[in-house]
C-alpha cells in the first residue's frame, strides 16, 4: 500500500487560508468517507484534527476545515496563526482494512 | 483523563527481538482499538498494526506482517507489539493510539512514544 502524496511544504502569512491537498486512489481516499488529519508540533505526539473527512474534534479550532473530491482530500487552515506551525499528515482507511498516512506536509506561518 | 503510557524501546541488533507495551488509563480499554503508529527520525507517520476491542481482529502493514505482532490484555489495560527479525530501518519512535471505536478507526489519543534504535 504506497502513501498517500502530500505536498512537502506550504506557508502563508498570519491572517491567511491554506490548503493542504491528500492525493490518494480509489482504494483508499476514494473508497471511503474514513479520512483524517493530524497535526504534530516539533517533538510532540500527533493530535487528531479532522475525522470522517470533516468532523472538527472537539476542541480544535473552527479555522480547521476538511473536505474531499473523488481520490483527493484537503484541510483547508483559515486565519493562519503563529501557533498552526505544524507538520500535518492525512491518513485514510482502504480496502484491504488498514490505514495508510500521507508524507506529511510542513506548514510555515511566515 | 486519557493516558497512554510506551515502554520497552531500547537498543537492539539487527535480526533481534523487542516487545513494546503501551499502558492505558482513563478510558474503558476494552471498547476501543488500539494502534501502533511508528515515527523513523526525521520522517513521516507510518501506520503498523491495529487490534480491535475484543482483540479478536487485527490488522498490519505490509512492511511488518509476519514479523510483528500486536496483542492487548483487556484485564491489565495493556496494549502489546512483539518485533521479531528486527532490522536497521526498524528504527523510530513507536507511539501507540487509541481509536475512536472498538474497530480499527482513527486515533484520538496518542501516547509520547518509545524509542527503538537497531543498530550493531
Amino acid at each position: 500500500q504506497s502513501a498517500l502524496t502530500q505536498p512537502a511544504s506550504v506557508s502563508g502569512s498570519p491572517g491567511q487560508s491554506i490548503t493542504i491537498s491528500c492525493s490518494g486512489t480509489s482504494s483508499d481516499v476514494g473508497a471511503n468517507n474514513y479520512v483524517c488529519w493530524y497535526q504534530q508540533h516539533p517533538g510532540k505526539a500527533p493530535k487528531l484534527m479532522i475525522d470522517d473527512v470533516s468532523n472538527r474534534r472537539s476542541g480544535v479550532s473552527n479555522r480547521f476545515s476538511g473536505s474531499k473530491s473523488g481520490n483527493t482530500a484537503s484541510l483547508t487552515i483559515s486565519g493562519l496563526q503563529a501557533e498552526d506551525e505544524a507538520d500535518y499528515y492525512c491518513s485514510s482507511y482502504t480496502t484491504n482494512n488498514i490505514w495508510v498516512f500521507g508524507g506529511g506536509t510542513k506548514l510555515t506561518v511566515l | 483523563e486519557v493516558q497512554l503510557l510506551e515502554s520497552g524501546g531500547y537498543l537492539v541488533q539487527p535480526g533481534g527481538s523487542l516487545r513494546l507495551s503501551c499502558a492505558a488509563s482513563g478510558f474503558t480499554f476494552s471498547n476501543y482499538a488500539m494502534s501502533w503508529v511508528r515515527q523513523a527520525p526525521g520522517k513521516g507517520l507510518e501506520w503498523l498494526s491495529a487490534i480491535s476491542g475484543g482483540g479478536d481482529s487485527t490488522h498490519y502493514a505490509d512492511s511488518v506482517k509476519g514479523r510483528f505482532t500486536i496483542s492487548r490484555d483487556n484485564s491489565e489495560n495493556t496494549l502489546y507489539l512483539q518485533m521479531n527479525s528486527l532490522r536497521a530501518e526498524d528504527t523510530a519512535v513507536y507511539y501507540c493510539a487509541k481509536g475512536l471505536y472498538k474497530w480499527n478507526s482513527q486515533n484520538d489519543y496518542w501516547g509520547q512514544g518509545t524509542l527503538v534504535t537497531v543498530s550493531s
